[in-house]
């Protein structure tokens, strides 16, 4: 199995439907983050998570929230979804120092 | 101006070649550089990670930080067409808790 797995791999959805994207590790690491991929741009940090009870918002947290469920369990809801949230997602842990990315969810919003 | 900026190719080589991949960045307090590979549809995975100034090498791989320019360099020497990817650098300052910041990407080609 992976060390991070996000489910679904691929999703498209409508304009204005809510969508959870998962995230799942067996790292062990506290630390999980959410990013977006966009050509040219790179990624961009939307939450990240330190511990079950901390939350933080990062660079475009806008239209998105998060839940951290468990040490190993993050996941990512767009509320009302928009088109320009059309992107590649990735989750990703960490402890000292580098990241363990998932695969990613490739999502369009149509 | 990006904090990170990376030239996005793509880049062709032969194969063989020895590959140059650069950043450069603005802000003067990032001590931690990385670069990671991400094969397409893939997540990027880690390469290598350097501390602070100065060269480190791993195989085929060589990193190279200079913080006088605010410029590094991934080198990659006899590459390989298993060596086609997007190369991507990340670095952050020492403030504890400060996230990384990625640049864009370049991607190489490696032509057999």
């Amino acid at each position: 199995d992976a060390d991070v797995t996000q489910t679904p791999r691929n999703r498209i959805t409508k304009t204005g439907k809510r969508i959870m994207l998962e995230c799942s590790q067996t790292k062990g690491h506290d630390r999980m983050y959410w990013y977006r991929q966009d050509p040219g741009l790179g990624l961009r940090l939307i939450y990240y998570s330190f511990d079950v009870k901390d939350i933080n918002k990062g660079e475009i947290s806008d239209g998105y929230s998060v839940s951290r469920q468990a040490q190993a369990k993050f996941s990512l809801s767009l509320e009302s979804a928009i088109p320009n949230q059309t992107a590649l997602y990735f989750c990703a842990t960490s402890a000292n120092y580098g990241y363990t990315f998932g695969s990613g969810t490739r999502l369009t919003v149509v | 101006q990006k904090e990170v900026e990376q030239d996005p190719g793509p880049l062709s080589v032969p194969e063989g070649a020895i590959v140059s991949l650069n950043c450069t960045y603005s802000n003067s307090a990032f001590q931690y550089f990385m670069w990671y590979r991400q094969y397409s549809r893939k997540g990027p995975e880690l390469l290598m990670y350097t501390y602070s100034s100065g060269n480190k090498e791993d195989g085929r791989f060589t990193a190279q930080v200079d913080k006088s320019s605010k410029y590094i360099s991934l080198f990659i020497r006899d590459s390989q067409p298993s060596d086609s990817a997007t190369y991507l650098c990340a670095m952050r300052s020492l403030v504890d808790g400060q996230n990384f910041v990625f640049g864009p990407g370049t991607r190489l080609s490696v032509l057999p």
